[in-house]
């Protein structure tokens, strides 16, 4: 079975500083990995994706992940953290399970950025 | 573009009841996925269809169900409502996953609150 960690329910970081939000995964396969974001009583957006080549990935509002596979594990980032930025952060995996492809999200982390 | 629409926003029932959530996914897409988020429990899939057709189906009893239509919008049911039913229903579209690497776009939920 895969599975997805984020292993901190929150990050305060201050405005400008750089921030990091956590993600390691588990998966018998080659690995999709998604970032998405949710704003309060919003849906998920879509942020970034690695499917496969450079390991590093661009996305949008200026975020980045890193693919790292022998750590397993596709961590956000982002030079200078805006208070706009605080929301709820999840990791997601995808990959073939059962006859299908299915993803499967972390429980998020949520992101506080402090004036 | 149109993104990803939901109906009801909201929707009270007592215990007992069915609920019927709609979901119109984006023009072109043709995979509908649902998913149920709980306080502190994350998002947890339930339901994904493809092309008029249930592809997988997460780890939920029965009286979860759904189907999608031959416009590609998607109805998800839940008879006999329990207490712990109450969450944010989320629903995602993508273009087909014959590839699983295809992110989904999602729309702002359906909030079920159960009496």
């Amino acid at each position: 079975a895969q599975s997805v960690a984020q292993p901190e329910d929150q990050v305060n970081v201050a405005e400008g500083n750089p921030l990091t939000v956590k993600c390691t995964y588990s998966v018998s396969g080659n690995p999709y990995l998604f970032w998405y974001v949710q704003y309060p009583n919003r849906g998920l957006q879509f942020l970034l994706k690695y499917i496969t080549g450079d390991n590093l990935v661009k996305g949008s509002y200026g975020f980045e992940a890193e693919f790292n596979k022998s750590q397993t594990s596709f961590h956000l980032k982002k030079p200078s953290a805006l208070v706009s930025d605080s929301a709820l952060y999840f990791c997601a995996v995808s990959s073939w399970v059962a006859g299908s492809y299915q993803l499967t999200f972390g429980k998020g982390t949520k992101l506080s950025v402090i004036p | 573009e149109a993104g990803v629409t939901q109906s009801p926003t909201h929707l009270i029932k007592t215990r007992g009841q069915q609920a019927t959530l709609r979901c119109s996914p984006i023009s072109g897409h043709t995979s509908v996925y649902w998913y149920q988020q709980a306080l502190g429990l994350g998002l947890q899939f339930l339901l994904w269809y493809d092309e008029g057709e249930e592809r997988n189906r997460g780890n939920f009893p029965p009286r979860f169900s759904g189907r999608q239509f031959p416009n590609y919008s998607s109805e998800l049911n839940v008879n006999a409502l329990e207490l712990e039913d109450s969450a944010l229903y989320l629903c995602a579209s993508s273009y087909n996953q014959l590839t699983g690497s295809n992110e989904q776009f999602f729309g702002p939920g359906t909030r079920l609150t159960v009496l």
